[in-house]
């Protein structure tokens, strides 16, 4: 258990719809990453926060959206769904940003199915 | 820009056998490297990483690395495979440019059989 929470585990809905996806870090852990795993695209970097503010953007779509909340929460927002989003969604944290040896410790993920 | 090349895409071994997974990278500087699990339905365990410190780095569960600078390589190796080995092996690179980026390979799947 690497201490990082993801909520749901899975998640089913429609095209065009929208969803939310959340992510507890280890505790004290004040950045947040988000990865996108499918079998088109491996497992892609999406966005970094760091202590509530954005720090790095990947490969996000715009219609992807996230913040870290003041209780160092992490929220991915989702909309306008398509079939090719659906993956799966990684959340990890590390102690801090800005040294590149600093371990992520990986979330256990959610599946995001559209249909 | 950093990138790995995981030059397998499945590995099949018996068990009790030597395990080789290979991985190259490119980087305009000394990266951080690290080795990445992935068992089914699960998500993604460190196995060990590499920081400048050894160039021969030991992880978890048996697995070791070598860091070689002249053929731009990180192979991971383990003695003996256990059963429980099979699963998704990623190759990772740091991306430091004031945030910490990871770069992932495409994967090795390791099937181990008994």
């Amino acid at each position: 258990d690497s201490g990082v929470t993801q909520t749901p585990k899975h998640l089913i809905t429609a095209t065009g719809q929208r969803v939310t996806l959340r992510c507890s870090p280890r505790s004290g852990d004040l950045s947040v990453y988000w990865y996108q795993q499918s079998l088109d695209q491996g497992l892609q970097f999406l966005i970094q926060y760091y202590n509530g503010e954005e720090r790095a953007k990947g490969n996000i779509l715009e219609r992807f959206s996230a913040q870290q909340f003041p209780d160092l929460h992490s929220e991915l927002n989702l909309s306008s769904l398509e079939l090719g989003d659906s993956a799966l969604y990684f959340c990890a944290s590390s102690v801090r940003t800005g040294t590149s040896y600093n371990e992520q410790f990986f979330g256990p993920g959610t599946r995001l199915t559209v249909l | 820009a950093q990138s790995v090349t995981q030059l397998d895409s499945h590995v099949s071994v018996s068990e009790g056998t030597p395990v080789l997974l290979r991985c190259n990278y490119s980087s305009s500087y000394s990266p951080s490297l690290f080795w990445y699990v992935q068992h089914p339905n699960k998500g993604l365990q460190l196995l060990l990483k590499y920081t400048s410190a050894a160039t021969l780095v030991k992880g978890i569960n048996g697995f070791e690395a070598e860091f070689k600078k002249s053929e731009t390589s990180f192979h991971l190796t383990k003695p003996s495979a256990h059963m429980s080995d099979a699963a998704e092996y990623f190759c990772v690179v740091s991306q430091d440019t004031g945030f910490q980026k990871l770069v992932f390979g495409t994967g090795t799947r390791l099937l181990v059989s008994p």
